[in-house]
């Protein structure tokens, strides 16, 4: 079945420093590709997202490109604030969303 | 618009009791999903409904779990004789079907069992 692979947290920052968190999926096809976060006692909201090969998902600061040859929608940040701090989720899918287990990030100033 | 909003925020029940859970979508939304999170944990997928069609209830952990949805408005989750492990937040999301494959979601409810 589908499967979702994300890096195991907590990520620790210091303001202002790039992040990345890896993920990589394995899908019939050619899924949509997502990141979620989610802060503190909230649910979760869509960051960006990816439709297609080469396309690349930005939002807030954070972009992902949608990897076909390697299966992967990795995200990334040039300067991470104090309040990017939260638990970010990539998924991919069609009418039904496969999530990985979530990566928190922690950025002290 | 308004999102999609979840009651009650928080839920404390005694064990054996049987609980429901409300779901409002975004009007207009089509199809409407039901995860559980526990603490600290990632999404487990319980219930997928898609208009008028049969939901897909593969994700339900027993049969202690069950979920209606009222044409295309209203879902409700019941879970029944709850167990201390049932403890976690319920997410509700939906999506429109005439959009892209995102789904839009809910604060959640937070069910504590004693």
């Amino acid at each position: 079945g589908d499967s979702v692979t994300q890096m195991e947290g907590p990520v620790t920052l210091s303001e202002e420093a790039f992040l990345t968190i890896n993920c990589t999926y394995t899908a019939t096809g050619y899924p949509s590709l997502f990141w979620y976060v989610q802060y503190p006692g909230e649910g979760l909201q869509l960051l960006l997202k990816a439709t297609k090969a080469d396309d690349k998902g930005s939002n807030k600061g954070f972009e992902a490109t949608y990897r076909k040859e390697t299966t992967s929608f990795h995200l990334e940040k040039g300067s991470v604030q104090v309040s990017d701090s939260a638990v970010y989720f990539c998924a991919s899918g069609y009418s039904t969303l496969t999530f990985g287990k979530g990566t928190m990030l922690l950025v002290s100033p | 618009g308004a999102g999609v909003s979840q009651s009650p925020s928080n839920k404390v029940t005694e064990k054996g009791k049987d609980v429901e859970l409300r779901c409002d979508p975004i009007s207009g939304h089509t199809a409407l999903y039901w995860y559980r999170q526990r603490l600290g944990q990632g999404l487990e997928f319980l219930i997928y409904f898609q208009g008028n069609s049969a939901p897909d209830k593969s994700g339900l952990p027993s049969d202690r779990f069950s979920a209606e949805r009222t044409g295309e408005s209203v879902s409700t989750l019941t879970i029944q004789r709850t167990q201390q492990e049932d403890s976690a937040v319920y997410l509700c999301a939906s999506r429109s079907t005439s959009g892209g494959a995102e789904q839009f979601f809910g604060p959640g409810t937070r069910l504590t069992v004693l």
